[in-house]
């Protein structure tokens, strides 16, 4: 089945503890990126890569890294975690040579808590 | 920069009802827009796009969208709205490398 993978789907930690939530796709996209969704505000997107190797930031990318060494795999990392990062986390891929408008596949999210 | 405005929160229409989502974009240049519904707890889903051509858009689900340059809209509609329709839809725009999204409205469909 094609889709999208995030790990984890829920997640509870303290301030400054580092975590990543790794994303994964099996359908061979070239393009990633990783959005955030908070009440109000819509996605907002963190972080995207148009191929191996190569990433860019997006509207609100502080606080966070990201790296594309294989192109399945875009992990998220946050390096020390604050409150306002608290927020439901969204891994998305495309088919297309780069650019996005083709339509992104979304995977299920991961809510992060940080306390 | 690009922009997407969504200016209902919710929107609610009883089953049955044609029922209108509305979209308004600003971006340089050709635009091309999308819409995406989110069932709770899910991520996103493509609904369908516009990239160029005719301006109504047909899309999943018996939804379409019209697309309107003079007055920059890209509204989403259905003839005859379903329970099941009741969701988050986002609307969003394509510039560069970037896709922006509005802030979503919630669809309340009411038997």
């Amino acid at each position: 089945e094609a889709q999208v993978t995030q790990n984890p789907r829920y997640l509870i930690t303290v301030t400054g503890k580092k975590l990543t939530v790794t994303c994964s796709q099996n359908m061979n996209h070239e393009y990633m990126s990783w959005y955030r969704q908070d009440p109000g505000l819509g996605l907002r997107q963190i972080y995207y890569s148009m191929n191996v190797e190569v990433t860019d930031k997006g509207d609100v990318p502080e606080g966070y890294k990201v790296s594309r060494k294989e192109k399945r795999n875009f992990p998220l990392i946050l390096e020390s975690p604050s409150p306002n990062q608290t927020s439901l986390y969204f891994c998305t891929s495309s088919w297309t040579s780069g650019s996005p408008y083709n339509e992104q596949f979304f995977g299920p999210g991961t809510r992060l808590t940080v306390l | 920069a690009q922009s997407v405005a969504q200016p209902e929160d919710q929107v609610n229409v009883a089953e049955g009802n044609p029922l209108t989502v509305k979209c308004t974009y600003s971006v340089s240049g050709n635009p091309y827009l999308f819409w995406y519904v989110q069932y709770p707890n899910r991520g996103l889903q493509f609904l369908l796009k516009y990239i160029t051509g005719d301006n109504l858009v047909k899309g999943s689900y018996g939804f379409e969208a019209e697309f309107n340059k003079s007055q920059t809209s890209f509204h989403l509609k259905k003839p005859s709205a379903l329970v099941s329709d009741s969701a988050l839809y986002f609307c969003a725009v394509n510039y560069g490398n970037m896709l922006t999204f509005g802030g979503g409205t919630r669809l309340m469909v009411k038997p």
